[in-house]
């Protein structure tokens, strides 16, 4: 089945760690993305690639990185310097055109220890 | 003034109304528009999209855009207990194809 898988499903970060979110799509789709839902407020979005090698910030970048080593792969990674992480992170995909959907995987729930 | 602004709600229709969601956006550039439903805890699921002046009917589900009045709404038909959840609007960002910006979401009630 064709899809984007996320992972883990809840993580818990400690004071001073990076952890990294995984995503995977196998919809062979050129752009992925990764959002931030807080509760009662819409995605904000973190970071985006739309071909391999390449990525561009989005509109809360600050304390997350990413790569985009593989057409299937876009990993996150939140850094010890975003000092507010939890939320709950999405990843998505689609192609290129302006009227592509994006999918969305099923998410990853961080909170802080 | 929110680049896409949606009434956060709860709007509340009886079984087998018709619910009406409504989405204004600010970037004329715009080009395609996207619904999606996300229930609680979940991730957001596409339910339409569109990108021509006027209706786009997919089964109890109707899309209307409006591009000289910078409105795109949501009509769903005989509502269902199902449908309750929140509806996300989505704007393509001028000039950058795939970028969406999201509204915050009204959350739809189906009351029996």
């Amino acid at each position: 089945d064709g899809g984007i898988t996320q992972s883990p499903k809840y993580l818990f970060r400690k004071e001073g760690q990076n952890v990294t979110l995984s995503c995977e799509q196998n919809l062979n789709h050129d752009a992925m993305y990764w959002y931030r839902q807080d509760p009662g407020q819409g995605l904000r979005l973190i970071y985006y690639s739309q071909i391999v090698n390449d990525f561009q910030k989005g509109d809360i970048a600050e304390g997350y990185s990413v790569s985009r080593e593989k057409k299937e792969s876009f990993p996150l990674t939140v850094t010890s310097a975003q000092k507010n992480p939890t939320a709950f992170y999405l990843c998505a995909s689609s192609g290129a055109r302006f009227y592509q959907p994006q999918h969305f995987g099923d998410g990853t729930r961080l909170s802080i220890l | 003034q929110k680049e896409v602004e949606q009434n956060s709600g709860p709007l509340s229709v009886p079984e087998g109304a018709i619910a009406s969601l409504n989405c204004t956006y600010s970037d004329r550039g715009s080009q395609s528009f996207f619904w999606y439903r996300q229930y609680s805890g979940k991730s957001p699921e596409l339910i339409m999209f569109i990108y021509s002046n006027g209706d786009k009917e997919d089964g109890r589900f109707t899309a209307q855009l409006n591009k000289a009045s910078q409105y795109v709404s949501l009509l769903i038909r005989d509502s269902q207990p199902s449908d309750s959840a929140t509806y996300l609007c989505a704007v393509n960002r001028n000039g950058t194809a795939s970028k969406l910006t999201f509204g915050t979401g009204t959350r739809l009630q189906v009351t029996l």
